[in-house]
């Protein structure tokens, strides 16, 4: 399994883009890059999902580079109600076993 | 088209008690999955089950915890004498048959006392 790492927090403010960088080194030919977002209290939520180049819908925008060893998560004009944790996960097609890091702690604040 | 749902919301229980934690996926959902999350830390895989069969229990401990998704009625995982270090939040996620974006409910706090 390809192992991710992200920065652990991030403070940003009301209608600024956020942008968080996920390392996957060791990412393989057939594996996808998904981020998720989680509130507290409850269950994670799917944003985006990306092989390469870049991926935009209604909510994010995801760059992936040529050589796939990094994506970046896009946040455009954060809004308070975007506080949360943010997690790239690195995952074959299949997608049976998610593997969740640390995850991304983004603050937004007035 | 309800959400993954998971009951109860909060579950107490005393040390050696069993607690039993139920998930029904969304309609038309025929996999399920099990997370685990420590307070600050990310989700831990536990075990993935279709209708009557587990796929895949790599996450699961090796003692005291089962997990089930029987053709009829919700998923059930279940933690027999239960242990202060089982105080978590138990995630469960559903997919369709042919997608892998895994939908996750609300989760149930466990609280061993």
């Amino acid at each position: 399994l390809a192992k991710t790492t992200q920065p652990i927090s991030m403070d940003s403010y009301e209608g600024q883009e956020v942008n968080i960088t996920c390392s996957h080194n060791n990412i393989a030919t057939n594996d996808y890059i998904t981020w998720y977002q989680q509130f507290p209290s409850q269950g994670p939520r799917f944003i985006i999902q990306g092989y390469k180049t870049k991926v935009t819908n209604e909510v994010a925008s995801l760059f992936i580079p040529a050589d796939r060893k990094s994506s970046t998560l896009s946040l455009p004009r954060v809004s308070l109600s975007d506080t949360a944790v943010y997690y790239c996960l690195v995952e074959g097609a299949a997608g049976n076993k998610l593997t969740f890091g640390g995850g991304t702690r983004v603050l937004v604040k007035p | 088209n309800a959400g993954v749902m998971q009951n109860p919301r909060h579950l107490v229980r005393r040390r050696g008690q069993e607690a039993r934690l139920r998930c029904s996926p969304m309609k038309g959902h025929s996999h399920v999955y099990w997370y685990r999350q420590l307070p600050e830390e990310g989700l831990k895989f536990m075990v993935y089950l279709q209708k009557e069969n587990i796929i895949d229990e790599s996450g699961m401990p090796k003692e005291r915890f089962s997990a089930e998704f029987p053709k009829e009625g919700p998923s059930i995982l279940r933690i027999q004498q239960v242990v202060r270090g089982d105080s978590a939040a138990y995630f469960c996620a559903s997919s369709p048959p042919s997608g892998n974006e895994q939908f996750f409910g609300p989760g149930t706090r466990l609280t061993v006392l």
